[in-house]
């Protein structure tokens, strides 16, 4: 399958600072990437969807101006975690595709987040 | 977010076993179906895709689709304990994928 590549694997840092999770589609140009987050022992929970170019499109009740999506390029989409709390601590997973729904999407290893 | 429901489990079956698991979908819409398989602190990692009704089988994986009856499962042959782990239904819809919650199965050896 194709690879998806997620930067850092993990990260802690102070209350009140930003994050920022890179995703990077080494070996094909990802037309979508998603951003999800997961709880211990919870499901994916879709955060937003990216295009290359556009705007992201959140889901219901995440805060765009916290979560910051830039889809640049067709290899690279990234996830600022603003101003992060400890509430913010999960487990941030990415994933692209080449043609959206059509397609199967490719998942990063994802970044755990501890905000201390 | 549109529904996409499976059974959380746990899912308990022995070493050789069948292991059965179910999804449904409230989407008529939806185009493309997956199953993913994720272990405790890792990313998922695609098992099988699926988008015509009917069977599609892959080594020890059997992925079933109904779209009348907006249903999909995944029966795992021989089941291994290596193949404990959480499975995720994830439907294709526009230009969104929807994860279930995840069927925790655990093969006993």
């Amino acid at each position: 399958g194709a690879v998806v590549s997620q930067h850092p694997s993990w990260v802690i840092c102070k209350s009140g600072t930003s994050v920022k999770i890179e995703c990077r589609s080494l070996d094909f140009q990802a037309t979508t990437m998603f951003w999800y987050r997961q709880f211990p022992k919870q499901s994916l929970m879709l955060m937003a969807t990216s295009n290359e170019g556009s705007k992201a499109t959140y889901e219901q009740g995440v805060e765009k101006d916290k979560f910051l999506i830039n889809h640049a390029s067709l290899t690279l989409s990234t996830l600022t975690v603003t101003s992060a709390h400890p509430e913010d601590s999960s487990f941030y997973i990415c994933s692209a595709s080449q043609e959206g729904s059509g397609s199967e999407a490719f998942f990063g290893q994802g970044t755990r987040l501890t905000v201390v | 977010q549109k529904e996409v429901e499976q059974n959380s489990g746990p899912l308990s079956v022995p070493e050789g076993a069948i292991a059965s698991l179910n999804c449904t979908y409230s989407d008529r819409g939806s185009q493309s179906f997956f199953w993913y398989r994720q272990y405790s602190g890792k990313s998922p990692e695609l098992i099988m895709f699926i988008y015509s009704n009917g069977d599609k089988e892959d080594g020890r994986f059997t992925a079933q689709l109904n779209k009348a009856s907006q249903y999909v499962s995944l029966l795992i042959r021989d089941s291994q304990p290596s193949d404990s782990a959480t499975y995720l239904c994830a439907v294709g819809s526009g230009n969104q994928f929807y994860f279930g919650t995840g069927t925790s199965l655990t093969v006993i050896p």
